[in-house]
């Protein structure tokens, strides 16, 4: 079975600085990789999703995605942090017609 | 409809109490799942439809929960004789290409079982 590691709980960033969460996956094949976000109350939502080709995907509200075959990562990456963007991140993996996600990582932002 | 719709948004239902909850699919949408979301976790799979099909239900937690999609659209999770082990966020996705595309969800129902 197909896992998904998301180390951090939680972080905290400021408003304006670069964001890294990261996401570990165990899967034997190229795998399906997708992030979404939640906020408070709602459902989850795609940001952006990997299933082949080149290896850093853009997504919506400026997100973007590394896979590295190597290090069984798809670390989420954003240059500039807004307000807005304080979520739950989930990281998730395609096993067949299901996905797994990760526990995921709170998002603090400081003003 | 534009997107996902899950009723009721929220649920309290004593134990033991038998409960329903709708999920209303993107038209077209063939594929539809179930999760389960407890406090503080990631979503966990529940049940798989395609189209009226139940292709897996091998998360359903115990017999008490079933799940129905008779016509290919509207599906329903039921939960049988609710324990408080049930409190959850019950999220409804929906897609065409879920390996490729992705799910869209729904706001999903909060359940709480006193």
């Amino acid at each position: 079975a197909q896992s998904v590691t998301q180390p951090d709980i939680h972080i905290t960033v400021s408003e304006g600085a670069s964001l890294e969460l990261r996401c570990n996956y165990s899967y034997g094949a190229t795998p399906y990789l997708f992030w979404y976000v939640q906020s408070p109350g709602q459902g989850l939502q795609l940001l952006l999703k990997y299933f082949s080709g080149d290896t850093l995907v853009q997504g919506i509200k400026g997100f973007e995605a590394e896979f590295k075959r190597s290090q069984s990562s798809f670390n989420l990456r954003k240059p500039s942090v807004h307000w807005s963007d304080a979520a739950e991140y989930f990281c998730a993996v395609g096993e067949g017609f299901k996905t797994i996600f990760g526990a995921g990582t709170r998002l603090f932002v400081k003003a | 409809g534009a997107g996902v719709s899950q009723s009721p948004r929220y649920k309290v239902a004593k134990r033991g109490q038998d409960v329903a909850l709708r999920c209303d699919p993107i038209s077209g949408h063939v594929s539809l799942f179930w999760y389960q979301q407890a406090l503080g976790q990631g979503p966990e799979f529940l049940t798989y439809f395609q189209n009226e099909a139940q292709l897996d239900k091998s998360g359903l937690p115990s017999d008490r929960f079933f799940a129905e999609r008779p016509e290919g659209s509207v599906s329903t999770l039921k939960i049988q004789r609710t324990q408080q082990e049930d409190s959850a966020v019950y999220l409804c996705a929906s897609s065409n290409v879920p390996q490729k595309v992705g799910y869209t969800f729904g706001s999903g129902t909060r359940l709480t079982v006193v």
